[in-house]
């Protein structure tokens, strides 16, 4: 059965701490993962990642995946209140199919 | 649990006809449904929330008479693409909550996509 696993499911944390949400995955034929940020509907892209070992940055965010292990990991460094959301993993697979994680919830206290 | 369907997984169509897909919550009741589009450069893109019984909400720019969307009960809603273009090609990704939309985020269960090619 194909899925994606995210954990933890709820993280809380202090303003200036370092976060890290993992995203695993069992899919055949796997293309891409994807991470998102999801704030208010629509969820926002971050990442894409097809390659192993190379990581994806973007300002206190990084991410990397690891294919041999069929795992992703998002990096959240220095973290701040607006950093609260929920962060969804998302892997394309096979032709053209998608499965989204249940999602990380983080909440970032001041 | 909290398992989303869509159907059909992939659907190519002639310029001009309309293609209806399905969302389906196969496990819970979903009192609010989404409908995404998916870029190239695989941003979502919101085009409506439906709550079951009530009319959808569109996002701006986004034609209702175009997409119509049909929340009929708690486990079932249809998008329907009207006089499709070959623009309208993309990847169509609904989602489902079992909450009432309030004003911050909340669970949302993503169906696996259904891929829509106008010729």
């Amino acid at each position: 059965e194909d899925k994606v696993v995210q954990s933890p499911l709820s993280l809380v944390v202090h303003e200036g701490d370092t976060v890290t949400l993992n995203c695993s995955y069992e899919v055949t034929n796997f293309r891409s993962l994807l991470w998102y940020k999801q704030e208010k509907k629509a969820p926002t892209f971050l990442f894409m990642l097809t390659s192993s070992g190379i990581e994806k940055k973007s300002g206190r965010l990084s991410s990397i995946l690891d294919k041999k292990e069929l795992f992703s990991i998002l990096n959240i460094t220095a973290t701040q209140t607006g950093d609260s959301a929920i962060y969804l993993c998302a892997v394309f697979y096979r032709d053209d199919k998608i499965i989204f994680g249940k999602g990380t919830r983080l909440h970032i206290l001041p | 649990g909290a398992v989303v369907s869509q159907h059909p997984s992939r659907v190519i169509c002639k310029s001009g006809t309309s293609v209806k897909i399905e969302c389906r919550s196969l496990d819970f009741q979903a009192t609010t449904m989404f409908w995404y589009r998916q870029f190239p450069k695989k941003s979502l893109m919101l085009m409506a929330t439906s709550n079951e019984g009530s009319k959808a909400t569109y996002e701006q720019g986004v034609e209702k008479d175009k997409f119509l969307i049909n929340h009929a009960s708690l486990t079932l809603s249809t998008l329907t693409v009207t006089s499709a273009h070959p623009e309208d090609s993309s990847f169509y990704i609904c989602s489902a909550s079992p909450k009432v939309l309030a004003t911050s985020y909340n669970e949302q269960f993503f169906g696996p996509g259904t891929r829509l090619t106008v010729l």
